[in-house]
């Protein structure tokens, strides 16, 4: 079955610098990317997703890229805010049944 | 638009127990996906269901199943409870078109504790 490795565990960062996390699958046959940013006692909330046809999607402060020959793809959030602090999973999804990563705490510190 | 909604929030059961965990979609998504979320195995797939068929399944035991009714909301049961599952059981509903591979949008999670 797909595996989805994702890194690092934990991330820490200023305000105002950017984070970025890496996440490799094992299945090339997934077609589609998804990124979700968890907050305490809060469901996992989409914030951006990418399909096998694309490279690179942005939405304001955030960009995710994608690898498909490598089979990586990555996270990126430029100056970030203490309202990001949160633990951050990527998937990689074949069909409906998607793969998560074990997910990434980032802390920005103000 | 109310989002995902689960009820009860949380729950505590001992060990032999049945418990059935409840969700309610966005109105208008008919794909309704439960995952369970542990810190040691992370956030795993359970079943999905659209309309009223289970279309998919990931490696659980029997003693996990669910169900989806005409109006879209579904339920999730576990028997025979086991120390190991106590988790955040999450449900995620989708929207409909786009084929597969649609954006998932979670409720807030049933935190079940079994003693």
């Amino acid at each position: 079955g797909e595996n989805v490795e994702q890194h690092p565990s934990t991330l820490s960062v200023q305000e105002g610098d950017s984070a970025v996390i890496k996440c490799t699958y094992s299945d090339s046959a997934s077609n589609y990317f998804p990124w979700y940013k968890q907050e305490l006692g809060k469901g996992p909330q989409l914030i951006i997703d990418i399909r096998s046809n694309v490279g690179e999607k942005k939405d304001q402060r955030i960009a995710v890229t994608l690898n498909k020959t490598a089979k990586h793809f990555s996270l990126h959030i430029t100056e970030t805010q203490p309202e990001d602090s949160a633990v951050y999973f990527c998937a990689a999804s074949k069909g409906y049944i998607p793969t998560f990563g074990r997910g990434t705490s980032l802390i920005v510190h103000p | 638009k109310a989002g995902v909604t689960q009820t009860p929030r949380y729950l505590i059961k001992t060990r032999g127990q049945q418990v059935t965990l409840s969700c309610s979609p966005i109105s208008g998504h008919r794909s309704v996906s439960w995952y369970q979320q542990t810190p040691g195995q992370g956030l795993q797939f359970l079943f999905e269901y659209f309309s009223e068929t289970q279309r998919n399944k990931g490696n659980f035991p029997g003693r996990f199943s669910g169900r989806q009714f005409s109006n879209s909301r579904s339920e999730m049961n576990v028997s025979t409870l086991e120390l190991g599952d106590s988790a955040l059981y999450l449900c995620a509903s989708s929207p409909p078109g786009r084929g597969e591979n649609n954006e998932q949008f979670f409720g807030p999670g049933t935190r079940l504790t079994v003693l």
